[in-house]
């Protein structure tokens, strides 16, 4: 079956950046997007974007423009989102998903990310 | 851009049904699909395209979505159903969700 299985939780210091990956098995990794989402505390679910892993093409929120970065490395099937200029505001659990054949999407477990000085 | 507004909490007796709503300008014209969420969890796909249980779903789950309104309904709800739910909508390849509603099973 489809598993997404991410990186663990992160500390880091504001202004620096973070590196998220998301390892998947179960489907052919390139044949699907894969969106990144952004869960702050209490919050909602905020999309950052989303990769093409077939050919490496971006989208990215305009909120998170300048500051994000997927990227993706087929032979291993995992995607991975960097953000930089890491703020206070920043901390939150980031998800990767992919669509499915439904155009639904299939969840990671979330990496804990947090910005702490 | 385009926005989904749902309440913030809906309250239900256990055994009765639970409705949540979700409203956007011409949902009835997208794919509507909910997602369920309990502390620490990741999301969990209940609906998808409108109407559509995936298998494991419980049939006490279904929607609705037409005008500018969908609708998550749960009947004969049960206190596992408390959690947070999400409605989500593509728009221009880009995913919209719903604010959430928290559901107390009371």
């Amino acid at each position: 079956q489809v598993q997404l299985v991410q990186s663990g939780a992160e500390v880091k210091k504001p202004g620096a950046s973070v590196n998220v990956s998301c390892k998947t098995s179960g489907y052919t990794f390139t044949a699907y997007y894969m969106h990144w989402v952004r869960q702050a505390p209490g919050q909602g679910l905020e999309w950052m974007g989303r990769i093409n892993p077939n050919s490496g093409g971006t989208n990215y929120a305009q909120k998170f423009q300048g500051r994000v970065t997927m990227t993706r490395d087929t032979s291993i099937s995992t995607a991975y989102m960097e953000l930089s200029g890491l703020r206070y505001d920043d901390t939150a659990v980031f998800y990767c998903a992919t669509v499915t054949m439904d155009d639904a999407l299939k969840w990671g477990q979330g990496t804990l990310v947090t910005v702490s000085s | 851009s385009y926005e989904l507004t749902q309440p913030p909490s809906v309250s239900v007796s256990p055994g009765r049904t639970a409705s949540i709503p979700c409203s956007g300008d011409k949902l009835g014209d997208k794919f509507i699909f909910w997602y369920l969420q309990k502390p620490g969890q990741s999301p969990v796909l209940v609906i998808y395209q409108d109407t559509k249980r995936p298998s494991g779903i419980p049939e006490r789950f279904s929607g609705s979505n037409s005008g500018n309104t969908a609708t998550l309904t749960i009947s004969g709800t049960q206190a596992m159903d408390e959690a947070d739910y999400y409605c989500q909508a593509w728009d221009s390849s880009t995913a919209v969700f719903g604010g959430g509603t928290k559901l107390t099973v009371l």
